[in-house]
């Protein structure tokens, strides 16, 4: 019955390589969302989409590509892995209209050694 | 520039004593604001809004437009309150709306 789901949940991966970090919700929802957070816990949003369609594209490095295949998931694909994109990831999603209501997943670290 | 900060990293009090979790923010427009809450191996989750003028598990929150606040309070604290409390700031309405989250602070409520 899990609402917002993350796979992996932990990434732990070399400088230089290309990872994804995959997110699936199971409410229905049309809006998704990506956040970073980082290791002093400030928490700011990446990206979100509405119903595959891109909406917010925060001032993200361009390594940093989403990809919604559907309205029920939003993957995260991230080129040439920098030691600074070591954070945590977190997955959301709300409903039409009620942004402010998100229902969050339970993250991915992500450690770039 | 809309901006939410909370100044507090951490804030530790002793169970039965009030707490209050400081937030303030920077929004040219009408604030609406939440607080969201991340306890220990759950998901963060939305705990109140501004709007709704309710208390949850005890906790309250005004709006002060004059200060620029947003403070959380809860008169008597319980060790299950011990988490992490983001205040949040909505910028945009509908499907464009984006939260933006202050630096967040963990609550210990020691026993």
């Amino acid at each position: 019955d899990t609402a917002v789901s993350q796979t992996p949940k932990y990434l732990v991966t070399q400088m230089g390589n290309d990872k994804s970090i995959k997110c699936e919700q199971n409410l229905g929802h049309d809006t998704m969302y990506w956040y970073k957070q980082d290791s002093k816990k400030f928490l700011k949003i990446m990206f979100s989409y509405n119903n595959k369609e891109l909406i917010i594209n925060e001032t993200v490095p361009n390594r940093f590509s989403p990809k919604s295949p559907d309205k029920a998931h939003l993957n995260l694909h991230i080129n040439s892995l920098e030691l600074g994109d070591s954070a945590v990831y977190f997955c959301a999603s709300s409903q039409d209209g009620i942004s402010y209501e998100q229902y969050f997943g339970p993250g991915t670290r992500l450690t770039v050694t | 520039a809309q901006r939410v900060t909370q100044p507090e990293k951490l804030l530790s009090v002793f169970k039965g004593a009030p707490v209050e979790l400081k937030c303030n923010y920077s929004y040219s427009g009408s604030p609406e604001l939440f607080w969201y809450v991340q306890y220990s191996r759950q998901r963060l989750q939305l705990l109140l809004r501004h709007i709704s003028r309710e208390s949850i598990k005890g906790f309250t929150a005004d709006l002060n437009k004059g200060e620029t606040s947003f403070h959380l309070k809860k008169p008597f604290a319980q060790e299950e309150d011990s988490a992490m409390y983001y205040c949040a700031l909505l910028h945009g309405s509908g499907n464009t709306g984006k939260l933006i989250f202050g630096q967040g602070t963990t609550l210990q409520v020691k026993p």
